[in-house]
């Protein structure tokens, strides 16, 4: 159960577009389309984001988009807000009910 | 509306045990699952395991096996999460989250553990 990889950080402009990817292995991420991505404020709970590689819940804004290719996922954010300046964690269904997060993303918007 | 409401903060000596609860309201209790995840302070998010909120099945993360246990109770709707031999690496924030096909949709407001002597 290996954490997946995700860049510590990534940044952007109002605006622009920015792209976090998260790597697993054909065990996880490569395994099933249960890739979900979660977006953390500092002191709140986490908030989901994606589900299912792409699909995006009720209220959550369409600049937010997932994708995956292989053994790695990538969460997209377009249009960059401040408000989207948080930390981003994905998560994948590693089979037999277990779970795995990425280590973390740290988003700054410029 | 659907929420998870968990229990307050706890600080704890090394080698005692936590219970935190999480009780879940708006929904079915027993329709969905309930996972249990992590964070210390300035970290990451850490899973730590599962429950079947219908059949009690658990599936727990390697690293605690052995340390915690999750139940439930359908009564009152609520999901417990114990965890024993507390160690200082154990601080931080727990969070109860219901499982939505294999995502994380509600989230509770987290409890923080604090493991010192």
């Amino acid at each position: 159960q290996s954490a997946l990889t995700q860049p510590p950080s990534a940044s952007g402009s109002p605006g622009q577009s920015v792209t976090i990817s998260c790597t697993g292995t054909s065990s996880d991420v490569g395994g099933y389309n249960f890739v979900s991505w979660y977006q953390q404020h500092p002191g709140k709970a986490p908030k989901r984001m994606i589900y299912e590689v792409s699909k995006r819940p009720s209220g959550v804004p369409d600049r937010f988009s997932g994708s995956k290719s292989g053994n790695t996922a990538s969460l997209t954010v377009s249009g960059l807000q401040a408000e989207d300046e948080a930390d981003y964690y994905c998560s994948s269904y590693a089979g037999s009910n277990t779970w795995v997060f990425g280590g973390g993303t740290k988003l700054t918007v410029l | 509306q659907v929420q998870l409401v968990q229990s307050g903060a706890e600080v704890k000596k090394p080698g005692a045990s936590v219970k935190v609860s999480c009780k879940a309201s708006g929904y079915t209790f027993t329709s969905y699952g309930i996972t249990w995840v992590r964070q210390a302070p300035g970290q990451g998010l850490e899973w730590m395991g599962w429950i079947s909120a219908y059949s009690g099945n658990t599936n727990y993360a390697q690293k605690l096996q052995g340390r915690v246990t999750m139940t439930t109770d359908t009564s009152t709707s609520t999901a417990y999460m114990e965890l024993r031999s507390l160690r200082s690496d154990d601080t931080a924030v727990y969070y109860c989250a219901r499982v939505d096909w294999h995502a994380f949709d509600i989230w509770g407001q987290g409890t923080m553990v604090t493991v010192s002597s």
